[in-house]
């Protein structure tokens, strides 16, 4: 069974600019979340599709990040415009279900430098 | 002040040698709790759930103190193989994001 998957592995982009990072889930988990690395710090949580709906945005840091799950699939998250505070590794996530009974599954992650 | 707290490491064992990780967590209503490892530039992955009456799995044992908000990790008979980071994660009620440590660096050197 394959894995997550994340595209692209790396992405490099000058401040100003846009950038789309996708996900695709583990096939059958309803579950899928977004979590990001900063240089130095913890992984953070952005945020929790169930299916297509966005069940927790409370870690998105503002506007200028908006994710996207349409038809309860594949997701994207897109920064625009990218600031240089935004560089880190973006991880997606995905379980089966809610609860502590389903692992959350991490993809490789997306390397993002934005200079 | 973290949400979770970890002593960063590194910590440099010989093969065979016992150690041992460290974590707390402010949060009183955590509910879940986790060990991940992190080989580098790779995914976190599920190491071991932690439950109250403490768990092991082969040389991998885990420990809840829910009093001290306290979660430990001990690894029997290092293998050069356990050299990662290791996370410290945990999950509150009605919550499904996970709250992350900065993770413990291992090093076992043969």
């Amino acid at each position: 069974e394959a894995g997550v998957t994340q595209f692209p592995s790396h992405s490099v982009i000058e401040k100003g600019q846009t950038v789309t990072l996708r996900c695709d889930p583990i096939s059958g988990h309803d579950n899928l979340y977004w979590y990001r690395r900063v240089m130095g710090k913890e992984i953070k949580f952005l945020l929790h599709f169930v299916k297509e709906s966005k069940q927790d945005e409370s870690g998105m840091p503002n506007n200028r990040f908006l994710a996207e799950r349409t038809g309860g699939t594949y997701s994207t998250l897109k920064v625009q415009p990218a600031e240089l505070e935004d560089s880190g590794v973006y991880f997606c996530a995905s379980s089966q279900d809610q609860g502590s009974a389903y692992e959350q599954y991490f993809g490789p992650g997306t390397r993002l430098t934005v200079t | 002040r973290k949400e979770v707290e970890q002593d960063p490491g590194p910590f440099n064992v010989p093969e065979g040698a016992t150690v041992a990780f460290n974590c707390t967590y402010s949060n009183s209503a955590s509910q879940s709790f986790f060990w991940y490892r992190q080989d580098c530039r790779k995914e976190p992955k599920l190491l071991m759930s932690v439950y109250s009456s403490g768990n092991e799995d082969g040389r991998f044992t885990a420990q809840l103190n829910r009093a001290s908000q306290y979660i430990s990790l001990l690894i029997r008979d290092s293998k050069l193989s356990d050299s990662a980071t290791y996370l410290c994660v945990v999950r509150s009620a009605g919550f499904q994001k996970l709250v992350f440590g900065t993770g413990t660096r291992l090093l076992v050197s043969p």
